[in-house]
């Protein structure tokens, strides 16, 4: 069965600090990668996703992915982070099947201060 | 606009009062799933849906039912609420088969049930 960790349950930084959260998946072939975001009272935007190809991918906002299969990860960095990144972010995983069903990380919630 | 659309958006009820959470995508997709989404716990799915009446049990069903009449709605009924369903609910759709699409969900904006 496939899963995902997220080992941070909050990450505190300051606003301008450079982000990095974790995000290690569990799947018996290739998988489906996913970073979402969920920013105050509103539902999960897709940040970015990996299906194939580069492990490094760009994301809206300015975030950026990179695969890594030897280590089962997916984590997720900004450079730079503003003050708006305050936010809820989950890590999902899918099969690259037909008939796939993500499964969610628990999530990671990001501080920022100012 | 393509969205994913969840009514009520807030609901206060007492407990053993049935309601129904609606839910309604305007993108043609197959696939359509419910979440609830409680601290520390993150995002656990309650139901899903492949098609047009073929639903199935996700990993919290308990106490919930779902009907897929058509391919656009799915509806979250809740018989007999109880205190423990209060919750945060979301509703979410995608393709399903048609990589590289496949996969990405997209999520209505939440219902924040509170059951007394």
């Amino acid at each position: 069965a496939q899963s995902v960790t997220q080992p941070d349950i909050h990450i505190t930084v300051s606003e301008g600090a450079s982000l990095e959260l974790r995000c290690n998946y569990s799947y018996g072939a290739t998988p489906y990668l996913f970073w979402y975001v969920q920013s105050p009272g509103q539902g999960l935007q897709l940040l970015l996703k990996y299906f194939s190809g580069d492990t490094l991918v760009q994301g809206i906002k300015g975030f950026e992915a990179e695969f890594k299969r030897s280590q089962s990860s997916f984590n997720l960095r900004k450079p730079s982070v503003h003050w708006s990144d305050a936010a809820e972010y989950f890590c999902a995983v899918g099969g690259s099947g037909g008939s796939y069903i993500p499964t969610f990380g628990r999530g990671t919630s990001l501080i920022v201060h100012p | 606009e393509a969205q994913v659309t969840q009514n009520p958006r807030y609901l206060i009820t007492v407990t053993g009062k049935k309601l129904t959470v609606t839910c309604s995508q305007n993108m043609n997709h197959e696939y359509m799933s419910w979440y609830r989404q409680d601290p520390g716990l993150g995002l656990r799915q309650i139901y899903y849906s492949m098609n047009v009446e073929v639903t199935d049990k996700g990993d919290v069903p308990e106490g919930y039912k779902v009907s897929r009449k058509e391919k656009r709605n799915f509806p979250l009924i809740l018989e007999s609420p109880s205190p423990n369903q209060t919750s945060l609910y979301f509703c979410a759709s995608s393709l399903l088969g048609q990589p590289p699409v496949t996969g990405e969900l997209f999520f209505g904006e939440g219902s924040r049930l509170t059951v007394l």
